[in-house]
């Protein structure tokens, strides 16, 4: 089945403790994104990848890190988590020419 | 740059009646156009997608859009709704040249009551 697959669903964590949400996505897609959904303002894109080892930032790139070794993984880092970033997270993968993102299921975390 | 507004944060609708979700967007170059819905407590799932050609786009479970390029809106129908169609309803946009990165309005919440 094509998936995008998120790890973990759900995350509770304190402030400055280092994290990895992991992404990986079984369809050869090219573009990989992470987005963060916040009440009232929709999805926000955190980082996107165009391909292996090429990664930009998004609208919302503060605090995160990202990396694309392998065409399937784009994992998102945060190096120092702060309660502002409690949010849910959502990785995206596409292939080119406009086919739309496939979205994971989602990592609620929370940062206390 | 693109921008998405979604006019309505909230729609209440009674089962079996229309409804209309509005989206409009803002963009100097051309851009793909997108509906997703999302469950409660679930991901986000493709409806419909339009990308050229007819401006009517059928989608899943019944739900059809329009685009209208001089209005540049892109407003989500369904003729009868039903209960399992609660959802929150994003539209987005995406510039047909350049990094493929979607653009969210705010999000829709239907509510259908019975």
């Amino acid at each position: 089945e094509a998936q995008v697959t998120q790890n973990p669903r759900y995350l509770i964590t304190v402030t400055g403790k280092k994290l990895t949400v992991t992404c990986s996505q079984n369809m050869n897609h090219e573009y990989m994104s992470w987005y963060r959904q916040d009440p009232g303002l929709g999805l926000r894109q955190i980082y996107y990848s165009m391909n292996v080892e090429v990664t930009d930032k998004g609208d919302v790139p503060e605090g995160y890190k990202v990396s694309r070794k392998e065409k399937r993984n784009f994992p998102l880092i945060l190096e120092s988590p702060s309660p502002n970033q409690t949010s849910l997270y959502f990785c995206a993968s596409s292939s080119t020419g406009g086919g739309g993102y496939t979205f994971g299921s989602g990592t609620r975390l929370t940062v206390v | 740059a693109q921008s998405v507004t979604q006019l309505d944060s909230q729609v209440p609708v009674f089962e079996e009646a229309p409804v209309e979700l509005r989206c409009n967007y803002s963009s100097s170059v051309s851009v793909y156009l997108f509906w997703y819905v999302q469950y409660p407590n679930q991901g986000l799932q493709l409806l419909l997608k339009y990308l050229s050609g007819s401006t009517l786009v059928k989608g899943i479970n019944g739900f059809e859009a329009e685009f209208n390029k001089s209005q540049t809106s892109f407003h989500l129908r369904k003729p009868s709704v039903h209960i399992s169609d609660t959802a929150e309803y994003f539209c987005a946009v995406m510039a047909k040249r350049g990094a493929q990165k979607l653009v969210f309005g705010q999000g829709t919440r239907l509510t259908i009551n019975p």
